[in-house]
């Protein structure tokens, strides 16, 4: 149970150029579902919190204009990442909570899906 | 400012052996922390959770202690296996369930 798909796994795209990155619970509803980047050899940094039905909570630097959030049903969010520049490129890994199955806490992470913008 | 520290170095054991990570946290009082381990090109896997108000907490080969009076938790992996090399990362839990990561470290076990 609580198994996370990401949908690229991994995209190439051209400079200016939109790129929309799917998150899936399979097997649970998640009310909360979390993007994160991660640079090589670097922490997981969170971009944004997104509830389902409700606008997402963008974290401190991060441009909403710029990586848009969708979180239309209980089992799906998306990021958008709009005009992408080659610093966009990254790991971008989402993750949902699943408060029924092992607490609060507990966030299971998609696969991740690498983005080469060039 | 607030930190999470895990040594950057990686760590070399030979199989067999325990491994012991660190997690050192400055400026943070986490209700909890959490231990899961990635591998390359992957997303982080759950290992294990402890609360503030735990010592010490045990799955199969694992045990992570988290001491809220040093700012540090400690995981251990005994009996390691080649197949636990990978990158094993921190996370605190703060104020509505937000998780902020460490780095990680890198752990390499040799047969």
């Amino acid at each position: 149970g609580a198994v996370v798909s990401q949908h690229p796994s991994w995209v190439i795209c051209k400079s200016g150029t939109s790129v929309k990155i799917e998150c899936r619970s399979l097997d649970f509803q998640a009310t909360t579902m979390f993007w994160y980047r991660q640079f090589p050899k670097q922490s997981l940094m969170l971009m944004a919190t997104s509830n389902e039905g409700s606008k997402a909570t963008y974290e401190q630097g991060v441009e909403k204009d710029k990586f848009l959030i969708n979180h239309a049903s209980l089992t799906l969010s998306t990021l958008t990442v709009t005009s992408a520049h080659p610093e966009d490129s990254s790991f971008y890994i989402c993750s949902a909570r699943a408060p029924g199955l092992a607490g609060q806490e507990t966030q299971y992470f998609g696969p991740g899906t690498r983005l080469l913008v060039l | 400012s607030q930190k999470i520290e895990q040594n950057s170095e990686a760590l070399n054991i030979q199989e067999g052996k325990t491994a012991t990570l660190t997690c050192n946290y400055t400026n943070y009082s986490p209700a909890y922390l959490q231990w899961y381990r990635q591998d390359p090109g992957r997303g982080p896997v759950f290992l294990l959770l402890i609360r503030e108000n735990e010592k010490e907490k045990r799955k199969e080969r694992l045990k992570v202690t988290f001491d809220t009076t040093l700012k540090q938790s400690l995981f251990h992996i005994t009996a390691s296996q080649p197949a636990d090399s990978a990158t094993y990362l921190c996370a605190l839990g703060t104020g509505g369930f937000k998780t902020i990561f460490g780095a990680g470290t890198r752990l390499f076990v040799k047969a």
